[in-house]
């Protein structure tokens, strides 16, 4: 079955730093990649649409300068935290469709990433 | 504004009994429905979708119920096994739109 990877599972870092959280699917091609935040006991929020080969869509009240993503290929997308902050510290999660925009088609998740800012 | 709603954080279950999930929305242009489960420090896995046109789909033990007037769908586990206990998340979207996820409820299997 399809399968998204994404690295690091878990990461801490010191408040000031940037953290890049890498998300890849590994045996189909993503177009279109999405980036998730998960507070505890919340639901998965939209942070957003990485497109490959051009600009990421980024959700209303997601600061693009803070949460940069690149999508440089059909199979790698990557989040860089900027200057973390410990109100930044959350899980995240990425995901990818074989439908391209995930229209009617299910998503498929990566493991997540914890981020904890010290 | 929260579309997508599962009003039961947790649910406990008896082994071998049917577990009962209920989702709750509030846009009417959705019209494709998700269930995932997601054990701890774990992505969501994909468990079973519906789309409006159907008001009941089927893969093994889970069968997704939804009724579109009541706005609701609901996910049902017959037999409930240990193995099931994770936080089972729905979701919704509209044609090119975005997938809004529930809080999520947390199933507890008891042996």
């Amino acid at each position: 079955g399809a399968v998204v990877s994404q690295h690091p599972s878990w990461v801490i870092c010191k408040s000031g730093t940037s953290v890049k959280i890498e998300c890849r699917s590994l045996d189909f091609q993503a177009t279109t990649m999405f980036w998730y935040r998960q507070f505890p006991k919340q639901s998965l929020m939209l942070m957003a649409t990485s497109n490959e080969g051009s600009k990421a869509t980024y959700e209303q009240g997601v600061e693009k300068d803070k949460f940069l993503i690149n999508h440089a290929s059909l199979t790698l997308s990557t989040l860089t935290v900027t200057s973390a902050h410990p109100e930044d510290s959350s899980f995240y999660i990425c995901s990818a469709s074989f439908g391209g925009d995930g229209y009617n088609s299910p998503l498929h998740f990566g493991n997540g990433t914890r981020l904890t800012v010290t | 504004d929260q579309q997508v709603k599962q009003n039961s954080p947790s649910l406990s279950v008896q082994e071998g009994r049917i577990s009962i999930l209920n989702c709750d929305y509030t846009n009417s242009m959705f019209d494709y429905f998700l269930w995932y489960k997601k054990y701890p420090a774990e992505g969501p896995t994909f468990l079973i979708s519906i789309s409006s046109i159907k008001d009941k789909n089927e893969d093994g033990r889970f069968t997704v119920f939804l009724n579109k007037s009541a706005k609701h769908l609901s996910l049902h586990i017959v037999p409930s096994q240990p193995g099931d206990s994770a936080v089972y998340f729905c979701a919704a979207s509209s044609p090119g739109n975005q997938f809004y996820f529930g809080t999520g409820t947390s199933l507890t299997v008891i042996p």
